[in-house]
């Protein structure tokens, strides 16, 4: 099982900064990588797959990067609707989800 | 615009089955993609439970593969998840989704609301 891991765990951003995300995968999953938004209570909703390409009506301050095992979602100006869990997903082999990173407001 | 509505009982007893129910509206299972079931708990986060096409071609998280059955219903156009011999560790909020392209390789694109399921008695 690939195991993936994000960092840091909480994020504490101003509105209006910009939030980095990271996510490292324990082998080479290529670019089969997703990120996801969970509000509480709600589904998670998908952003990002392919690692870098925006899902169906994904503003573009979202945006993703990397290959192989490291990948990076950024939040260029964050919106007050933005503050949620975000999580990655690798999908080279057997989905597996990494723990999360919650967004909070500083 | 793609929905899916999750039906199906929040309690399960430890060992019985747990059984529930996707219903899709705006797309025809039949045209297309894989759908499954992900699951989510504290203690695990999220995890794929499996994915099934409209032939009925399935596959299982390894994990639970000898408890999982999913089924497809194209008249109804909807699909099933049966977990059997549930136990307090099988407690998470159940999601139906539309799963992607592969039977393995998904990225899930649309999500049901979420059934909150507890195991006990």
């Amino acid at each position: 099982e690939i195991v993936m891991t994000q960092s840091p765990a909480t994020l504490s951003v101003s509105p209006g900064d910009r939030a980095t995300l990271s996510c490292r995968a324990s082998q080479n999953v290529i670019n089969k990588l997703a990120w996801y938004q969970q509000k509480p209570g709600q589904a998670p909703r998908l952003l990002i797959y392919g690692a870098s390409t925006r899902a169906t009506d994904i503003p573009a301050r979202f945006s993703g990067s990397g290959s192989g095992t490291d990948f990076t979602l950024t939040i260029s100006s964050l919106q007050s609707d933005d503050f949620a869990v975000y999580y990655c997903q690798q999908y080279n082999n057997w989905p597996t989800f990494g723990q999360g990173t919650k967004v909070d407001i500083k | 615009q793609v929905q899916l509505q999750q039906s199906g009982p929040g309690l399960v007893k430890p060992s019985e089955t747990l059984s529930l129910t996707c219903s899709v509206s705006g797309y025809a299972i039949t045209s297309g993609y894989y759908w499954g079931w992900v699951r989510q708990s504290p203690g695990k986060g999220l995890e794929l439970v499996g994915t099934i096409y409209h032939s009925g071609s399935t596959y299982y998280n390894p994990s639970l593969k000898s408890r999982v059955t999913m089924s497809v219903d194209t008249s109804k156009n909807q699909f099933s998840l049966n977990l059997s011999s549930v136990t307090a560790a099988d407690t998470a909020v159940y999601y139906c989704v539309r799963a992607g392209g592969s039977m393995i390789a998904v990225a899930p694109d649309v999500w049901g609301q979420g059934t909150t399921v507890t195991v006990s008695s």
